[in-house]
């Protein structure tokens, strides 16, 4: 089976740097992505790595290890429209992806 | 270039009744792929079809549940006598196969009543 952690909430301040950590258990596994979600809408795309490393885009980053099953999404330069939720996601074969329960960030004043 | 559609947006079923939900793809993907979601949770893939074909119903309930992606039209998901519990909301994603990103649609909130 597959597992896939991430905290429940963080709160971070405009401006600011956070980092939304992500730890899996998996019995296959291709990559992991990023997915940020406002208010229940459509999922959307941030981010996949496959192989360890950070990847930039932008204000995001998202680092692995593949040998400690661990990844990281970094926001910089907080803004109040990144407040949402976002979801970690293992892409375990077959392209299906399996999920996080989802970290709710909240970005204030 | 449109995104991924689903429709209806919002459904209402009583309990026993049949509900279908349906998915456009993004032009020019061919893989669909659906998953719930129950409030304050993540998505739990259901399953994976191509054209004509189910390649992975691993999340599928065995009963009451079926998808189908037929060569003309939209991918519909079925759920035929509806209860209490499968009030979630569920979303389309689609995607070439060829890369990691998948597309996903605005979902269809089923509530049963």
């Amino acid at each position: 089976g597959q597992s896939l952690e991430q905290p429940s909430e963080v709160t971070a301040v405009e401006g600011a740097i956070v980092q939304i950590n992500c730890t899996y258990q998996t019995s296959g596994f291709y990559g992991l992505s990023w997915y940020q979600q406002h208010d229940g809408g459509a999922p959307t795309f941030l981010s996949y790595n496959a192989l360890d490393g950070l990847e930039e885009t932008g204000r995001f980053s998202s680092f692995l290890s593949r040998s400690d099953s661990y990844g990281y999404l970094l926001l910089q330069e907080l803004q109040m429209k990144d407040s949402a939720s976002y979801f970690c996601a293992v892409t375990g074969g077959g392209n299906k992806l399996t999920f996080g329960t989802g970290t709710q960030l909240k970005v204030e004043l | 270039n449109a995104g991924v559609m689903q429709n209806p947006r919002h459904l209402v079923r009583r309990r026993g009744q049949e509900a279908r939900l349906r998915c456009s793809p993004m032009k020019g993907h061919s893989h669909v792929y659906w998953y719930r979601q129950l409030p304050e949770e993540g998505l739990k893939f259901m399953v994976y079809l191509q054209k004509e074909n189910i390649i992975d119903e691993s999340g599928m309930p065995k009963e009451r549940f079926s998808a189908e992606f037929p060569k003309e039209g939209p991918s519909i998901l079925r759920i035929q006598q509806v209860v209490r519990g499968d009030s979630a909301a569920y979303f389309c994603a689609s995607s070439t196969g060829r890369d990691n990103e998948q597309f996903f649609g605005p979902g269809t909130r089923l509530t049963v009543l």
